[in-house]
């Protein structure tokens, strides 16, 4: 079945800066891979997602990139602020199901 | 409006007492619902999913059952609470817009 694995699982930058997160999955032919934000002791939100048939995507400050050769994506926060502090979840979904395997999480803290 | 709705909110719960958490969506039929646990300091792990009345798939073995009575009603339950139970479950489910929406979790502590 599909595995997820995320890094780094904590990352820390001064606001202003940019975050990269990195996510790489075994299963060749998922084809949908979103990202959300959980803020501390709340549900996960999605704040971006991506199919197969795209290599970028782009939402403000915040753009996702796929490399389905290598089988990694990536989001990416632009002049970050104190308040995109929370754990990002990068996810994937095989092909043909609904079903959503998740990643570790990252802890990003964003310094004023 | 679509909603899901998910409770109790909060729950501690001694070792070996049984265990039901109810999640019901609004505004929507035959949604597809699953059940995810999230251990502290930990990530997403689908634990049951649902693509009808009648119909779980379990993905991974444990001490843990789901049911889905009626549509838009999924239920999480276990006869007898584990200490590793403990963690924070969310119900989900696929709404218009791709990608899940989550219910608001409940935070289930074994003692």
């Amino acid at each position: 079945g599909e595995n997820v694995e995320q890094h780094p699982s904590t990352l820390s930058v001064q606001e202003g800066d940019s975050a990269v997160i990195k996510c790489t999955y075994s299963d060749s032919a998922s084809n949908y891979f979103p990202w959300y934000k959980q803020e501390l002791g709340k549900r996960p939100q999605l704040i971006i997602d991506i199919r197969s048939n795209v290599g970028e995507k782009k939402d403000q400050r915040i753009a996702v990139t796929l490399n389905k050769t290598a089988k990694h994506f990536s989001l990416h926060i632009t002049e970050t602020q104190p308040e995109d502090s929370a754990v990002y979840f990068c996810a994937a979904s095989p092909y043909n199901t609904d079903k959503l395997i998740f990643g570790t999480g990252t802890r990003l803290q964003v310094f004023p | 409006s679509q909603t899901i709705h998910q409770w109790p909110a909060t729950l501690v719960q001694p070792v070996g007492s049984p265990l039901s958490l109810e999640c019901t969506v609004e505004g929507t039929s035959n949604p597809n619902l699953y059940w995810y646990r999230q251990a502290a300091g930990r990530g997403l792990q689908l634990l049951f999913y649902s693509v009808g009345i009648g119909q779980i798939s379990s993905e991974v073995p444990q001490n843990l059952s789901a049911s889905r009575p009626q549509d838009r009603q999924f239920i999480l339950s276990s006869k007898k609470l584990l200490l590793s139970d403990s963690g924070f479950y969310l119900c989900a489910w696929i709404g218009q817009q791709y990608g899940y929406t989550f219910g608001s979790g409940t935070r289930l502590t074994v003692v």
